[in-house]
């Protein structure tokens, strides 16, 4: 139980392209979902929380206009790069946490991430 | 700000038992998970511990949890070449869903 698929798995693109980056829970509902960015041999850098039927909330330093978060559906949220540039390439993934506030310890499970590579 | 702190590399031979080490600054954590990363691919949960808890053993992992000294160790018993890979610790920041992740250890098992 408690997978999560991404998708795409890799995109290469031109410059200025916009790239939406899909994350799915599959076997269990996710009120909550989060978005990271791993540089190479770095730790995860959380980017933003997303929140199923309300606005994401992003970290600090990053730009919401550029990072575009959907969460319509208890099981997908979305990630679109938008006019991406070759500093925005990188590894993002994704992770969801099962049920509401009420199952407090449930943990993240994390999608296989998304290879981005910006020409 | 909190910091997750791990060394960054660990060889050890096939058979062998691994210790990986992690280190926490917010003593109010409730909650610190395992991760596991193969390259290329993202995090696989291993094992999660409350904060309640000094001990928790999953078949091959035991995970060892000094809240006084704000350590937490993972144990890998009879290593296998399949257990190279990343591997992050993580506590849940307090009051929130969110996750502070270590610096990853970079585990290499030599046959």
């Amino acid at each position: 139980g408690a997978v999560v698929s991404q998708h795409p798995s890799w995109v290469i693109c031109k410059s200025g392209t916009s790239v939406k980056i899909e994350c799915r829970s599959l076997d269990f509902q996710a009120t909550t979902m989060f978005w990271y960015r791993q540089f190479p041999k770095q730790s995860l850098m959380l980017m933003a929380t997303s929140n199923e039927g309300s606005k994401a909330t992003y970290e600090q330093g990053v730009e919401k206009d550029k990072f575009l978060i959907n969460h319509a559906s208890l099981t997908l949220s979305t990630l679109t790069v938008t006019s991406a540039h070759p500093e925005d390439s990188s590894f993002y993934i994704c992770s969801a946490r099962e049920g509401g506030q009420r199952i407090s310890n449930q943990p993240q499970h994390f999608g296989d991430g998304t290879r981005l590579s910006i020409l | 700000g909190e910091d997750v702190e791990q060394s960054l590399f660990l060889s050890v031979r096939e058979g062998d038992s691994s210790v990986i080490n992690c280190t926490y600054t917010d003593s109010s954590s409730t909650y610190l998970y395992w991760y596991k990363q193969e390259p290329g691919a993202g995090l696989q949960l291993l094992t999660y511990i409350f904060s309640n808890m000094d001990m928790k053993q999953d078949q091959r992992l035991t995970v060892l949890l000094n809240k006084k000294d704000k350590h937490l160790s993972l144990r890998i018993a009879d290593t296998q070449t399949g257990d190279s890979a990343i591997y992050f610790c993580a506590e849940r920041e307090p009051g929130t869903y969110k996750y502070i992740f270590g610096t990853g250890t970079r585990l290499k098992v030599l046959a």
